[in-house]
């Protein structure tokens, strides 16, 4: 079946460092692109998302552009903080309503 | 103020001890669903609720039931819990439309002993 894959975990960054999450999926066609955050104690809650090829999701500093080529589903910010610790998750939707979720990525930036 | 809730956030029970987890949502949408999550793994659909209509995945245990008495809420019973079903168990909502996003709730952490 479909699979995303993230990479590997824990990512520890001091704070304001350029971070990237890679992600890749293996669905064909064009489904839709997802990330999202888990803070600690919390459910998980959309981050951003990406519906066709070439779009670039956005929010809070965070972006991630749909590369069909590739497969490929990237987040990244410019300069991280303390409070963007959490998990991340990449998740596509290719039909239907259940997203298919990647392990997740924990993130832990420090002072 | 938290839109999708779980309770009880843990819950321990025994081996083979039927157990029910709750889920309720203030959004008033139509579709709501249960993800099991073990330890460094994905999220995994369970089944989910589109109003009454009932979709269970194929991979899901037959231990794995649900009932959703009117659009607020939705239980997860477990008929009778292994050592393999401990686990995050997350509830989620959405509209019900393609893209939409999901809500989450906290989750409950489920030990069985």
């Amino acid at each position: 079946g479909d699979s995303v894959t993230q990479m590997e975990g824990p990512v520890t960054l001091s704070e304001e460092a350029f971070l990237t999450i890679n992600c890749t999926y293996t669905a064909t066609g064009y489904p839709s692109l997802f990330w999202y955050v888990q803070y600690p104690g919390e459910g998980l809650q959309l981050l951003l998302k990406a519906t066709k090829a070439d779009d670039k999701g956005s929010n809070k500093g965070f972006e991630a552009t749909y590369r069909k080529e590739t497969t490929s589903f990237h987040l990244e910010k410019g300069s991280v903080q303390v409070s963007d610790s959490a998990v991340y998750f990449c998740a596509d939707l290719n039909s239907g309503y259940a997203l298919n979720f990647g392990k997740g990525t924990s993130l832990l930036v420090t002072p | 103020d938290a839109m999708v809730i779980q309770n009880p956030r843990y819950q321990v029970t025994q081996f083979g001890k039927p157990v029910t987890l709750s889920c309720s949502q203030t959004l008033n949408h139509n579709v709501m669903y249960w993800y099991q999550q073990k330890s460094s793994q994905a999220p995994k659909l369970l089944f989910h609720y589109y109003d009454k209509d009932f979709n269970n995945e194929a991979d899901t245990p037959d231990n794995f039931q649900s009932r959703r008495p009117n659009t607020s809420f939705c239980f997860l019973d477990i008929r009778s819990p292994g050592l393999g079903d401990a686990a995050m168990y997350l509830c989620a909502t959405s509209r019900g439309g393609t893209n939409e996003k999901l809500f989450f709730g906290s989750g409950t952490q489920l030990s069985v002993l």
